[in-house]
């Protein structure tokens, strides 16, 4: 499975806009890049995916670099309830298993 | 909503003794996938079940721990002579089967602790 590598831990301001990176250079045509939050003392959960282009949910956007070998997770105004783990992780569309395979992920810290 | 239920949060046992965590995933999800999780780390694949075929166990998973899941609708996971390594928050999930669209729930989790 090809790698993603994001930093550990980011801090950002309440209703400030966060911008999350993740770098997947060894990406192919074929991966499809997930995000999903683990908030404390609960299990993760699904946040956002793409391909290609550029996606939006009520939750967050996700920007994918042209090149595809970087994406950000944005989220457009910081909560509190927001402080979680963000976890970046490449899913192969072809692969015949769901399972998801989770690196560190960055800690973000939410201030009031 | 019904989503994906583990039972206990938390348990507590003895070096040597065996435990048994359950899973109630969502009721229409085909694939329901085992997570092992240590302070600070990511969650740890373990091994996945679609419908009641356990398709991928992970090297991880020793023999000491064993999965279930008959009639493809709950699940069990054991782990037998429990050894202090083994604490760890055991995160389930479950999905509906599709293709690149397939998100997995996760569980709150069985946190256990083995003194």
């Amino acid at each position: 499975d090809a790698k993603t590598t994001q930093p550990n831990s980011m801090e950002s301001n309440e209703e400030e806009p966060v911008h999350l990176p993740c770098n997947h250079s060894t990406i192919s045509g074929t991966d499809y890049i997930h995000w999903y939050r683990q908030l404390p003392s609960q299990g993760p959960e699904y946040v956002i995916h793409g391909l290609t282009s550029n996606v939006n949910n009520r939750m967050a956007s996700l920007a994918i670099a042209e090149d595809r070998k970087s994406s950000t997770l944005i989220l457009h105004r910081a909560t509190l309830r927001d402080a979680a783990v963000y976890y970046c992780i490449l899913r192969t569309l072809s692969s015949n298993t769901g399972k998801l395979i989770f690196g560190q992920g960055t800690t973000l810290q939410v201030k009031p | 909503d019904t989503g994906v239920s583990q039972d206990p949060r938390h348990k507590i046992t003895k070096r040597g003794q065996n435990v048994t965590f359950r899973c109630d995933p969502i009721s229409e999800h085909n694939r329901l996938y085992w997570y092992r999780q240590t302070l600070g780390q990511g969650p740890e694949f373990l091994t996945y079940f679609q419908n009641e075929a356990q398709l991928e166990k992970s090297r991880l998973l020793s023999d000491r721990f064993s999965a279930e899941r008959p009639k493809g609708s709950f699940s069990t996971l054991e782990i037998q002579r429990t050894e202090q390594g083994d604490s760890a928050m055991y995160l389930c999930a479950s999905s509906l089967l599709r293709a690149s669209r397939e998100k997995l729930f996760f569980g709150s989790g069985t946190q256990l602790s083995v003194l």
